[in-house]
């Protein structure tokens, strides 16, 4: 079971530019969540989606969109890249109903993103 | 959700029991008590959780105080792959995973 699967797990962009990181997730899990994480400010929550086709913002949400065309997938993209956005990507995913599990959050390895 | 406060950092001896402190006075009758940790440039992990009762897993040990104001996570044979960033988040069930707010967390070293 792969679990949570993020990718690239890192890149070089250049300010401007159009990035989509990609998570992918294999165990049908509802919910699913973009977190960045910067030295001395932990991890913030970007955008979540609750069940495909609906997407809520989160703490940190501007500059930054989402989709959930269905269950597995949650891209998020930068749509024009600037330096503030260099940080560390971190997809999850729960079953936030509590049906299988109690709701725990499981984290993909990270997107390490630099913006010059 | 209510808020925790942990020490910034711990030191633990390799072999001996770690025992993490969080606090989390405000905390309502709905909310569990969850654990994470993160390991060095790893995504975080899931430790353990628990609402009232005193929980173990072959992870660790969830010790909850009687009027649920605080907990203390332990590791009982600390080991040097444990050292890492401890995360006590509490949430409630009912409510969606973008009510998982990350403090700063307790950096545990466990020094050989």
């Amino acid at each position: 079971i792969a679990g949570i699967t993020q990718a690239p797990t890192s890149q070089i962009l250049a300010a401007g530019r159009r990035m989509t990181l990609r998570c992918t997730q294999d165990m049908r899990h509802n919910a699913m969540y973009w977190y960045r994480q910067d030295l001395g400010l932990g991890l913030r929550l970007i955008h979540y989606s609750n069940t495909a086709g609906t997407t809520g913002k989160g703490e940190v949400p501007d500059g930054y969109s989402v989709s959930r065309a269905n269950t597995d997938d949650f891209p998020l993209t930068l749509a024009s890249a600037v330096p503030s956005q260099t940080s560390v990507y971190f997809c999850a995913s729960s079953d936030s109903r509590g049906r299988r599990g109690h709701g725990e959050l499981f984290f993909g390895e990270g997107s390490r993103l630099t913006v010059l | 959700d209510a808020k925790t406060t942990q020490p910034t950092s711990m030191d633990c001896a390799e072999g001996r029991a770690a025992n993490l402190p969080c606090n989390h006075s405000t905390i309502s009758g709905n909310e569990y008590v969850y654990w994470y940790r993160q390991i060095h440039s790893q995504g975080p992990q899931y430790i353990i959780h628990g609402l009232k009762n005193n929980e173990t897993n072959e992870m660790a040990s969830l010790i909850i105080t009687e009027d649920r104001k605080s907990s203390t996570l332990i590791l009982p044979h600390a080991t040097l792959r444990d050292t890492a960033v401890y995360y006590c988040i509490v949430r409630s069930r009912d409510n969606y995973g973008q009510n998982f707010v990350f403090g700063p967390g307790t950096r545990l070293s466990v020094l050989p």
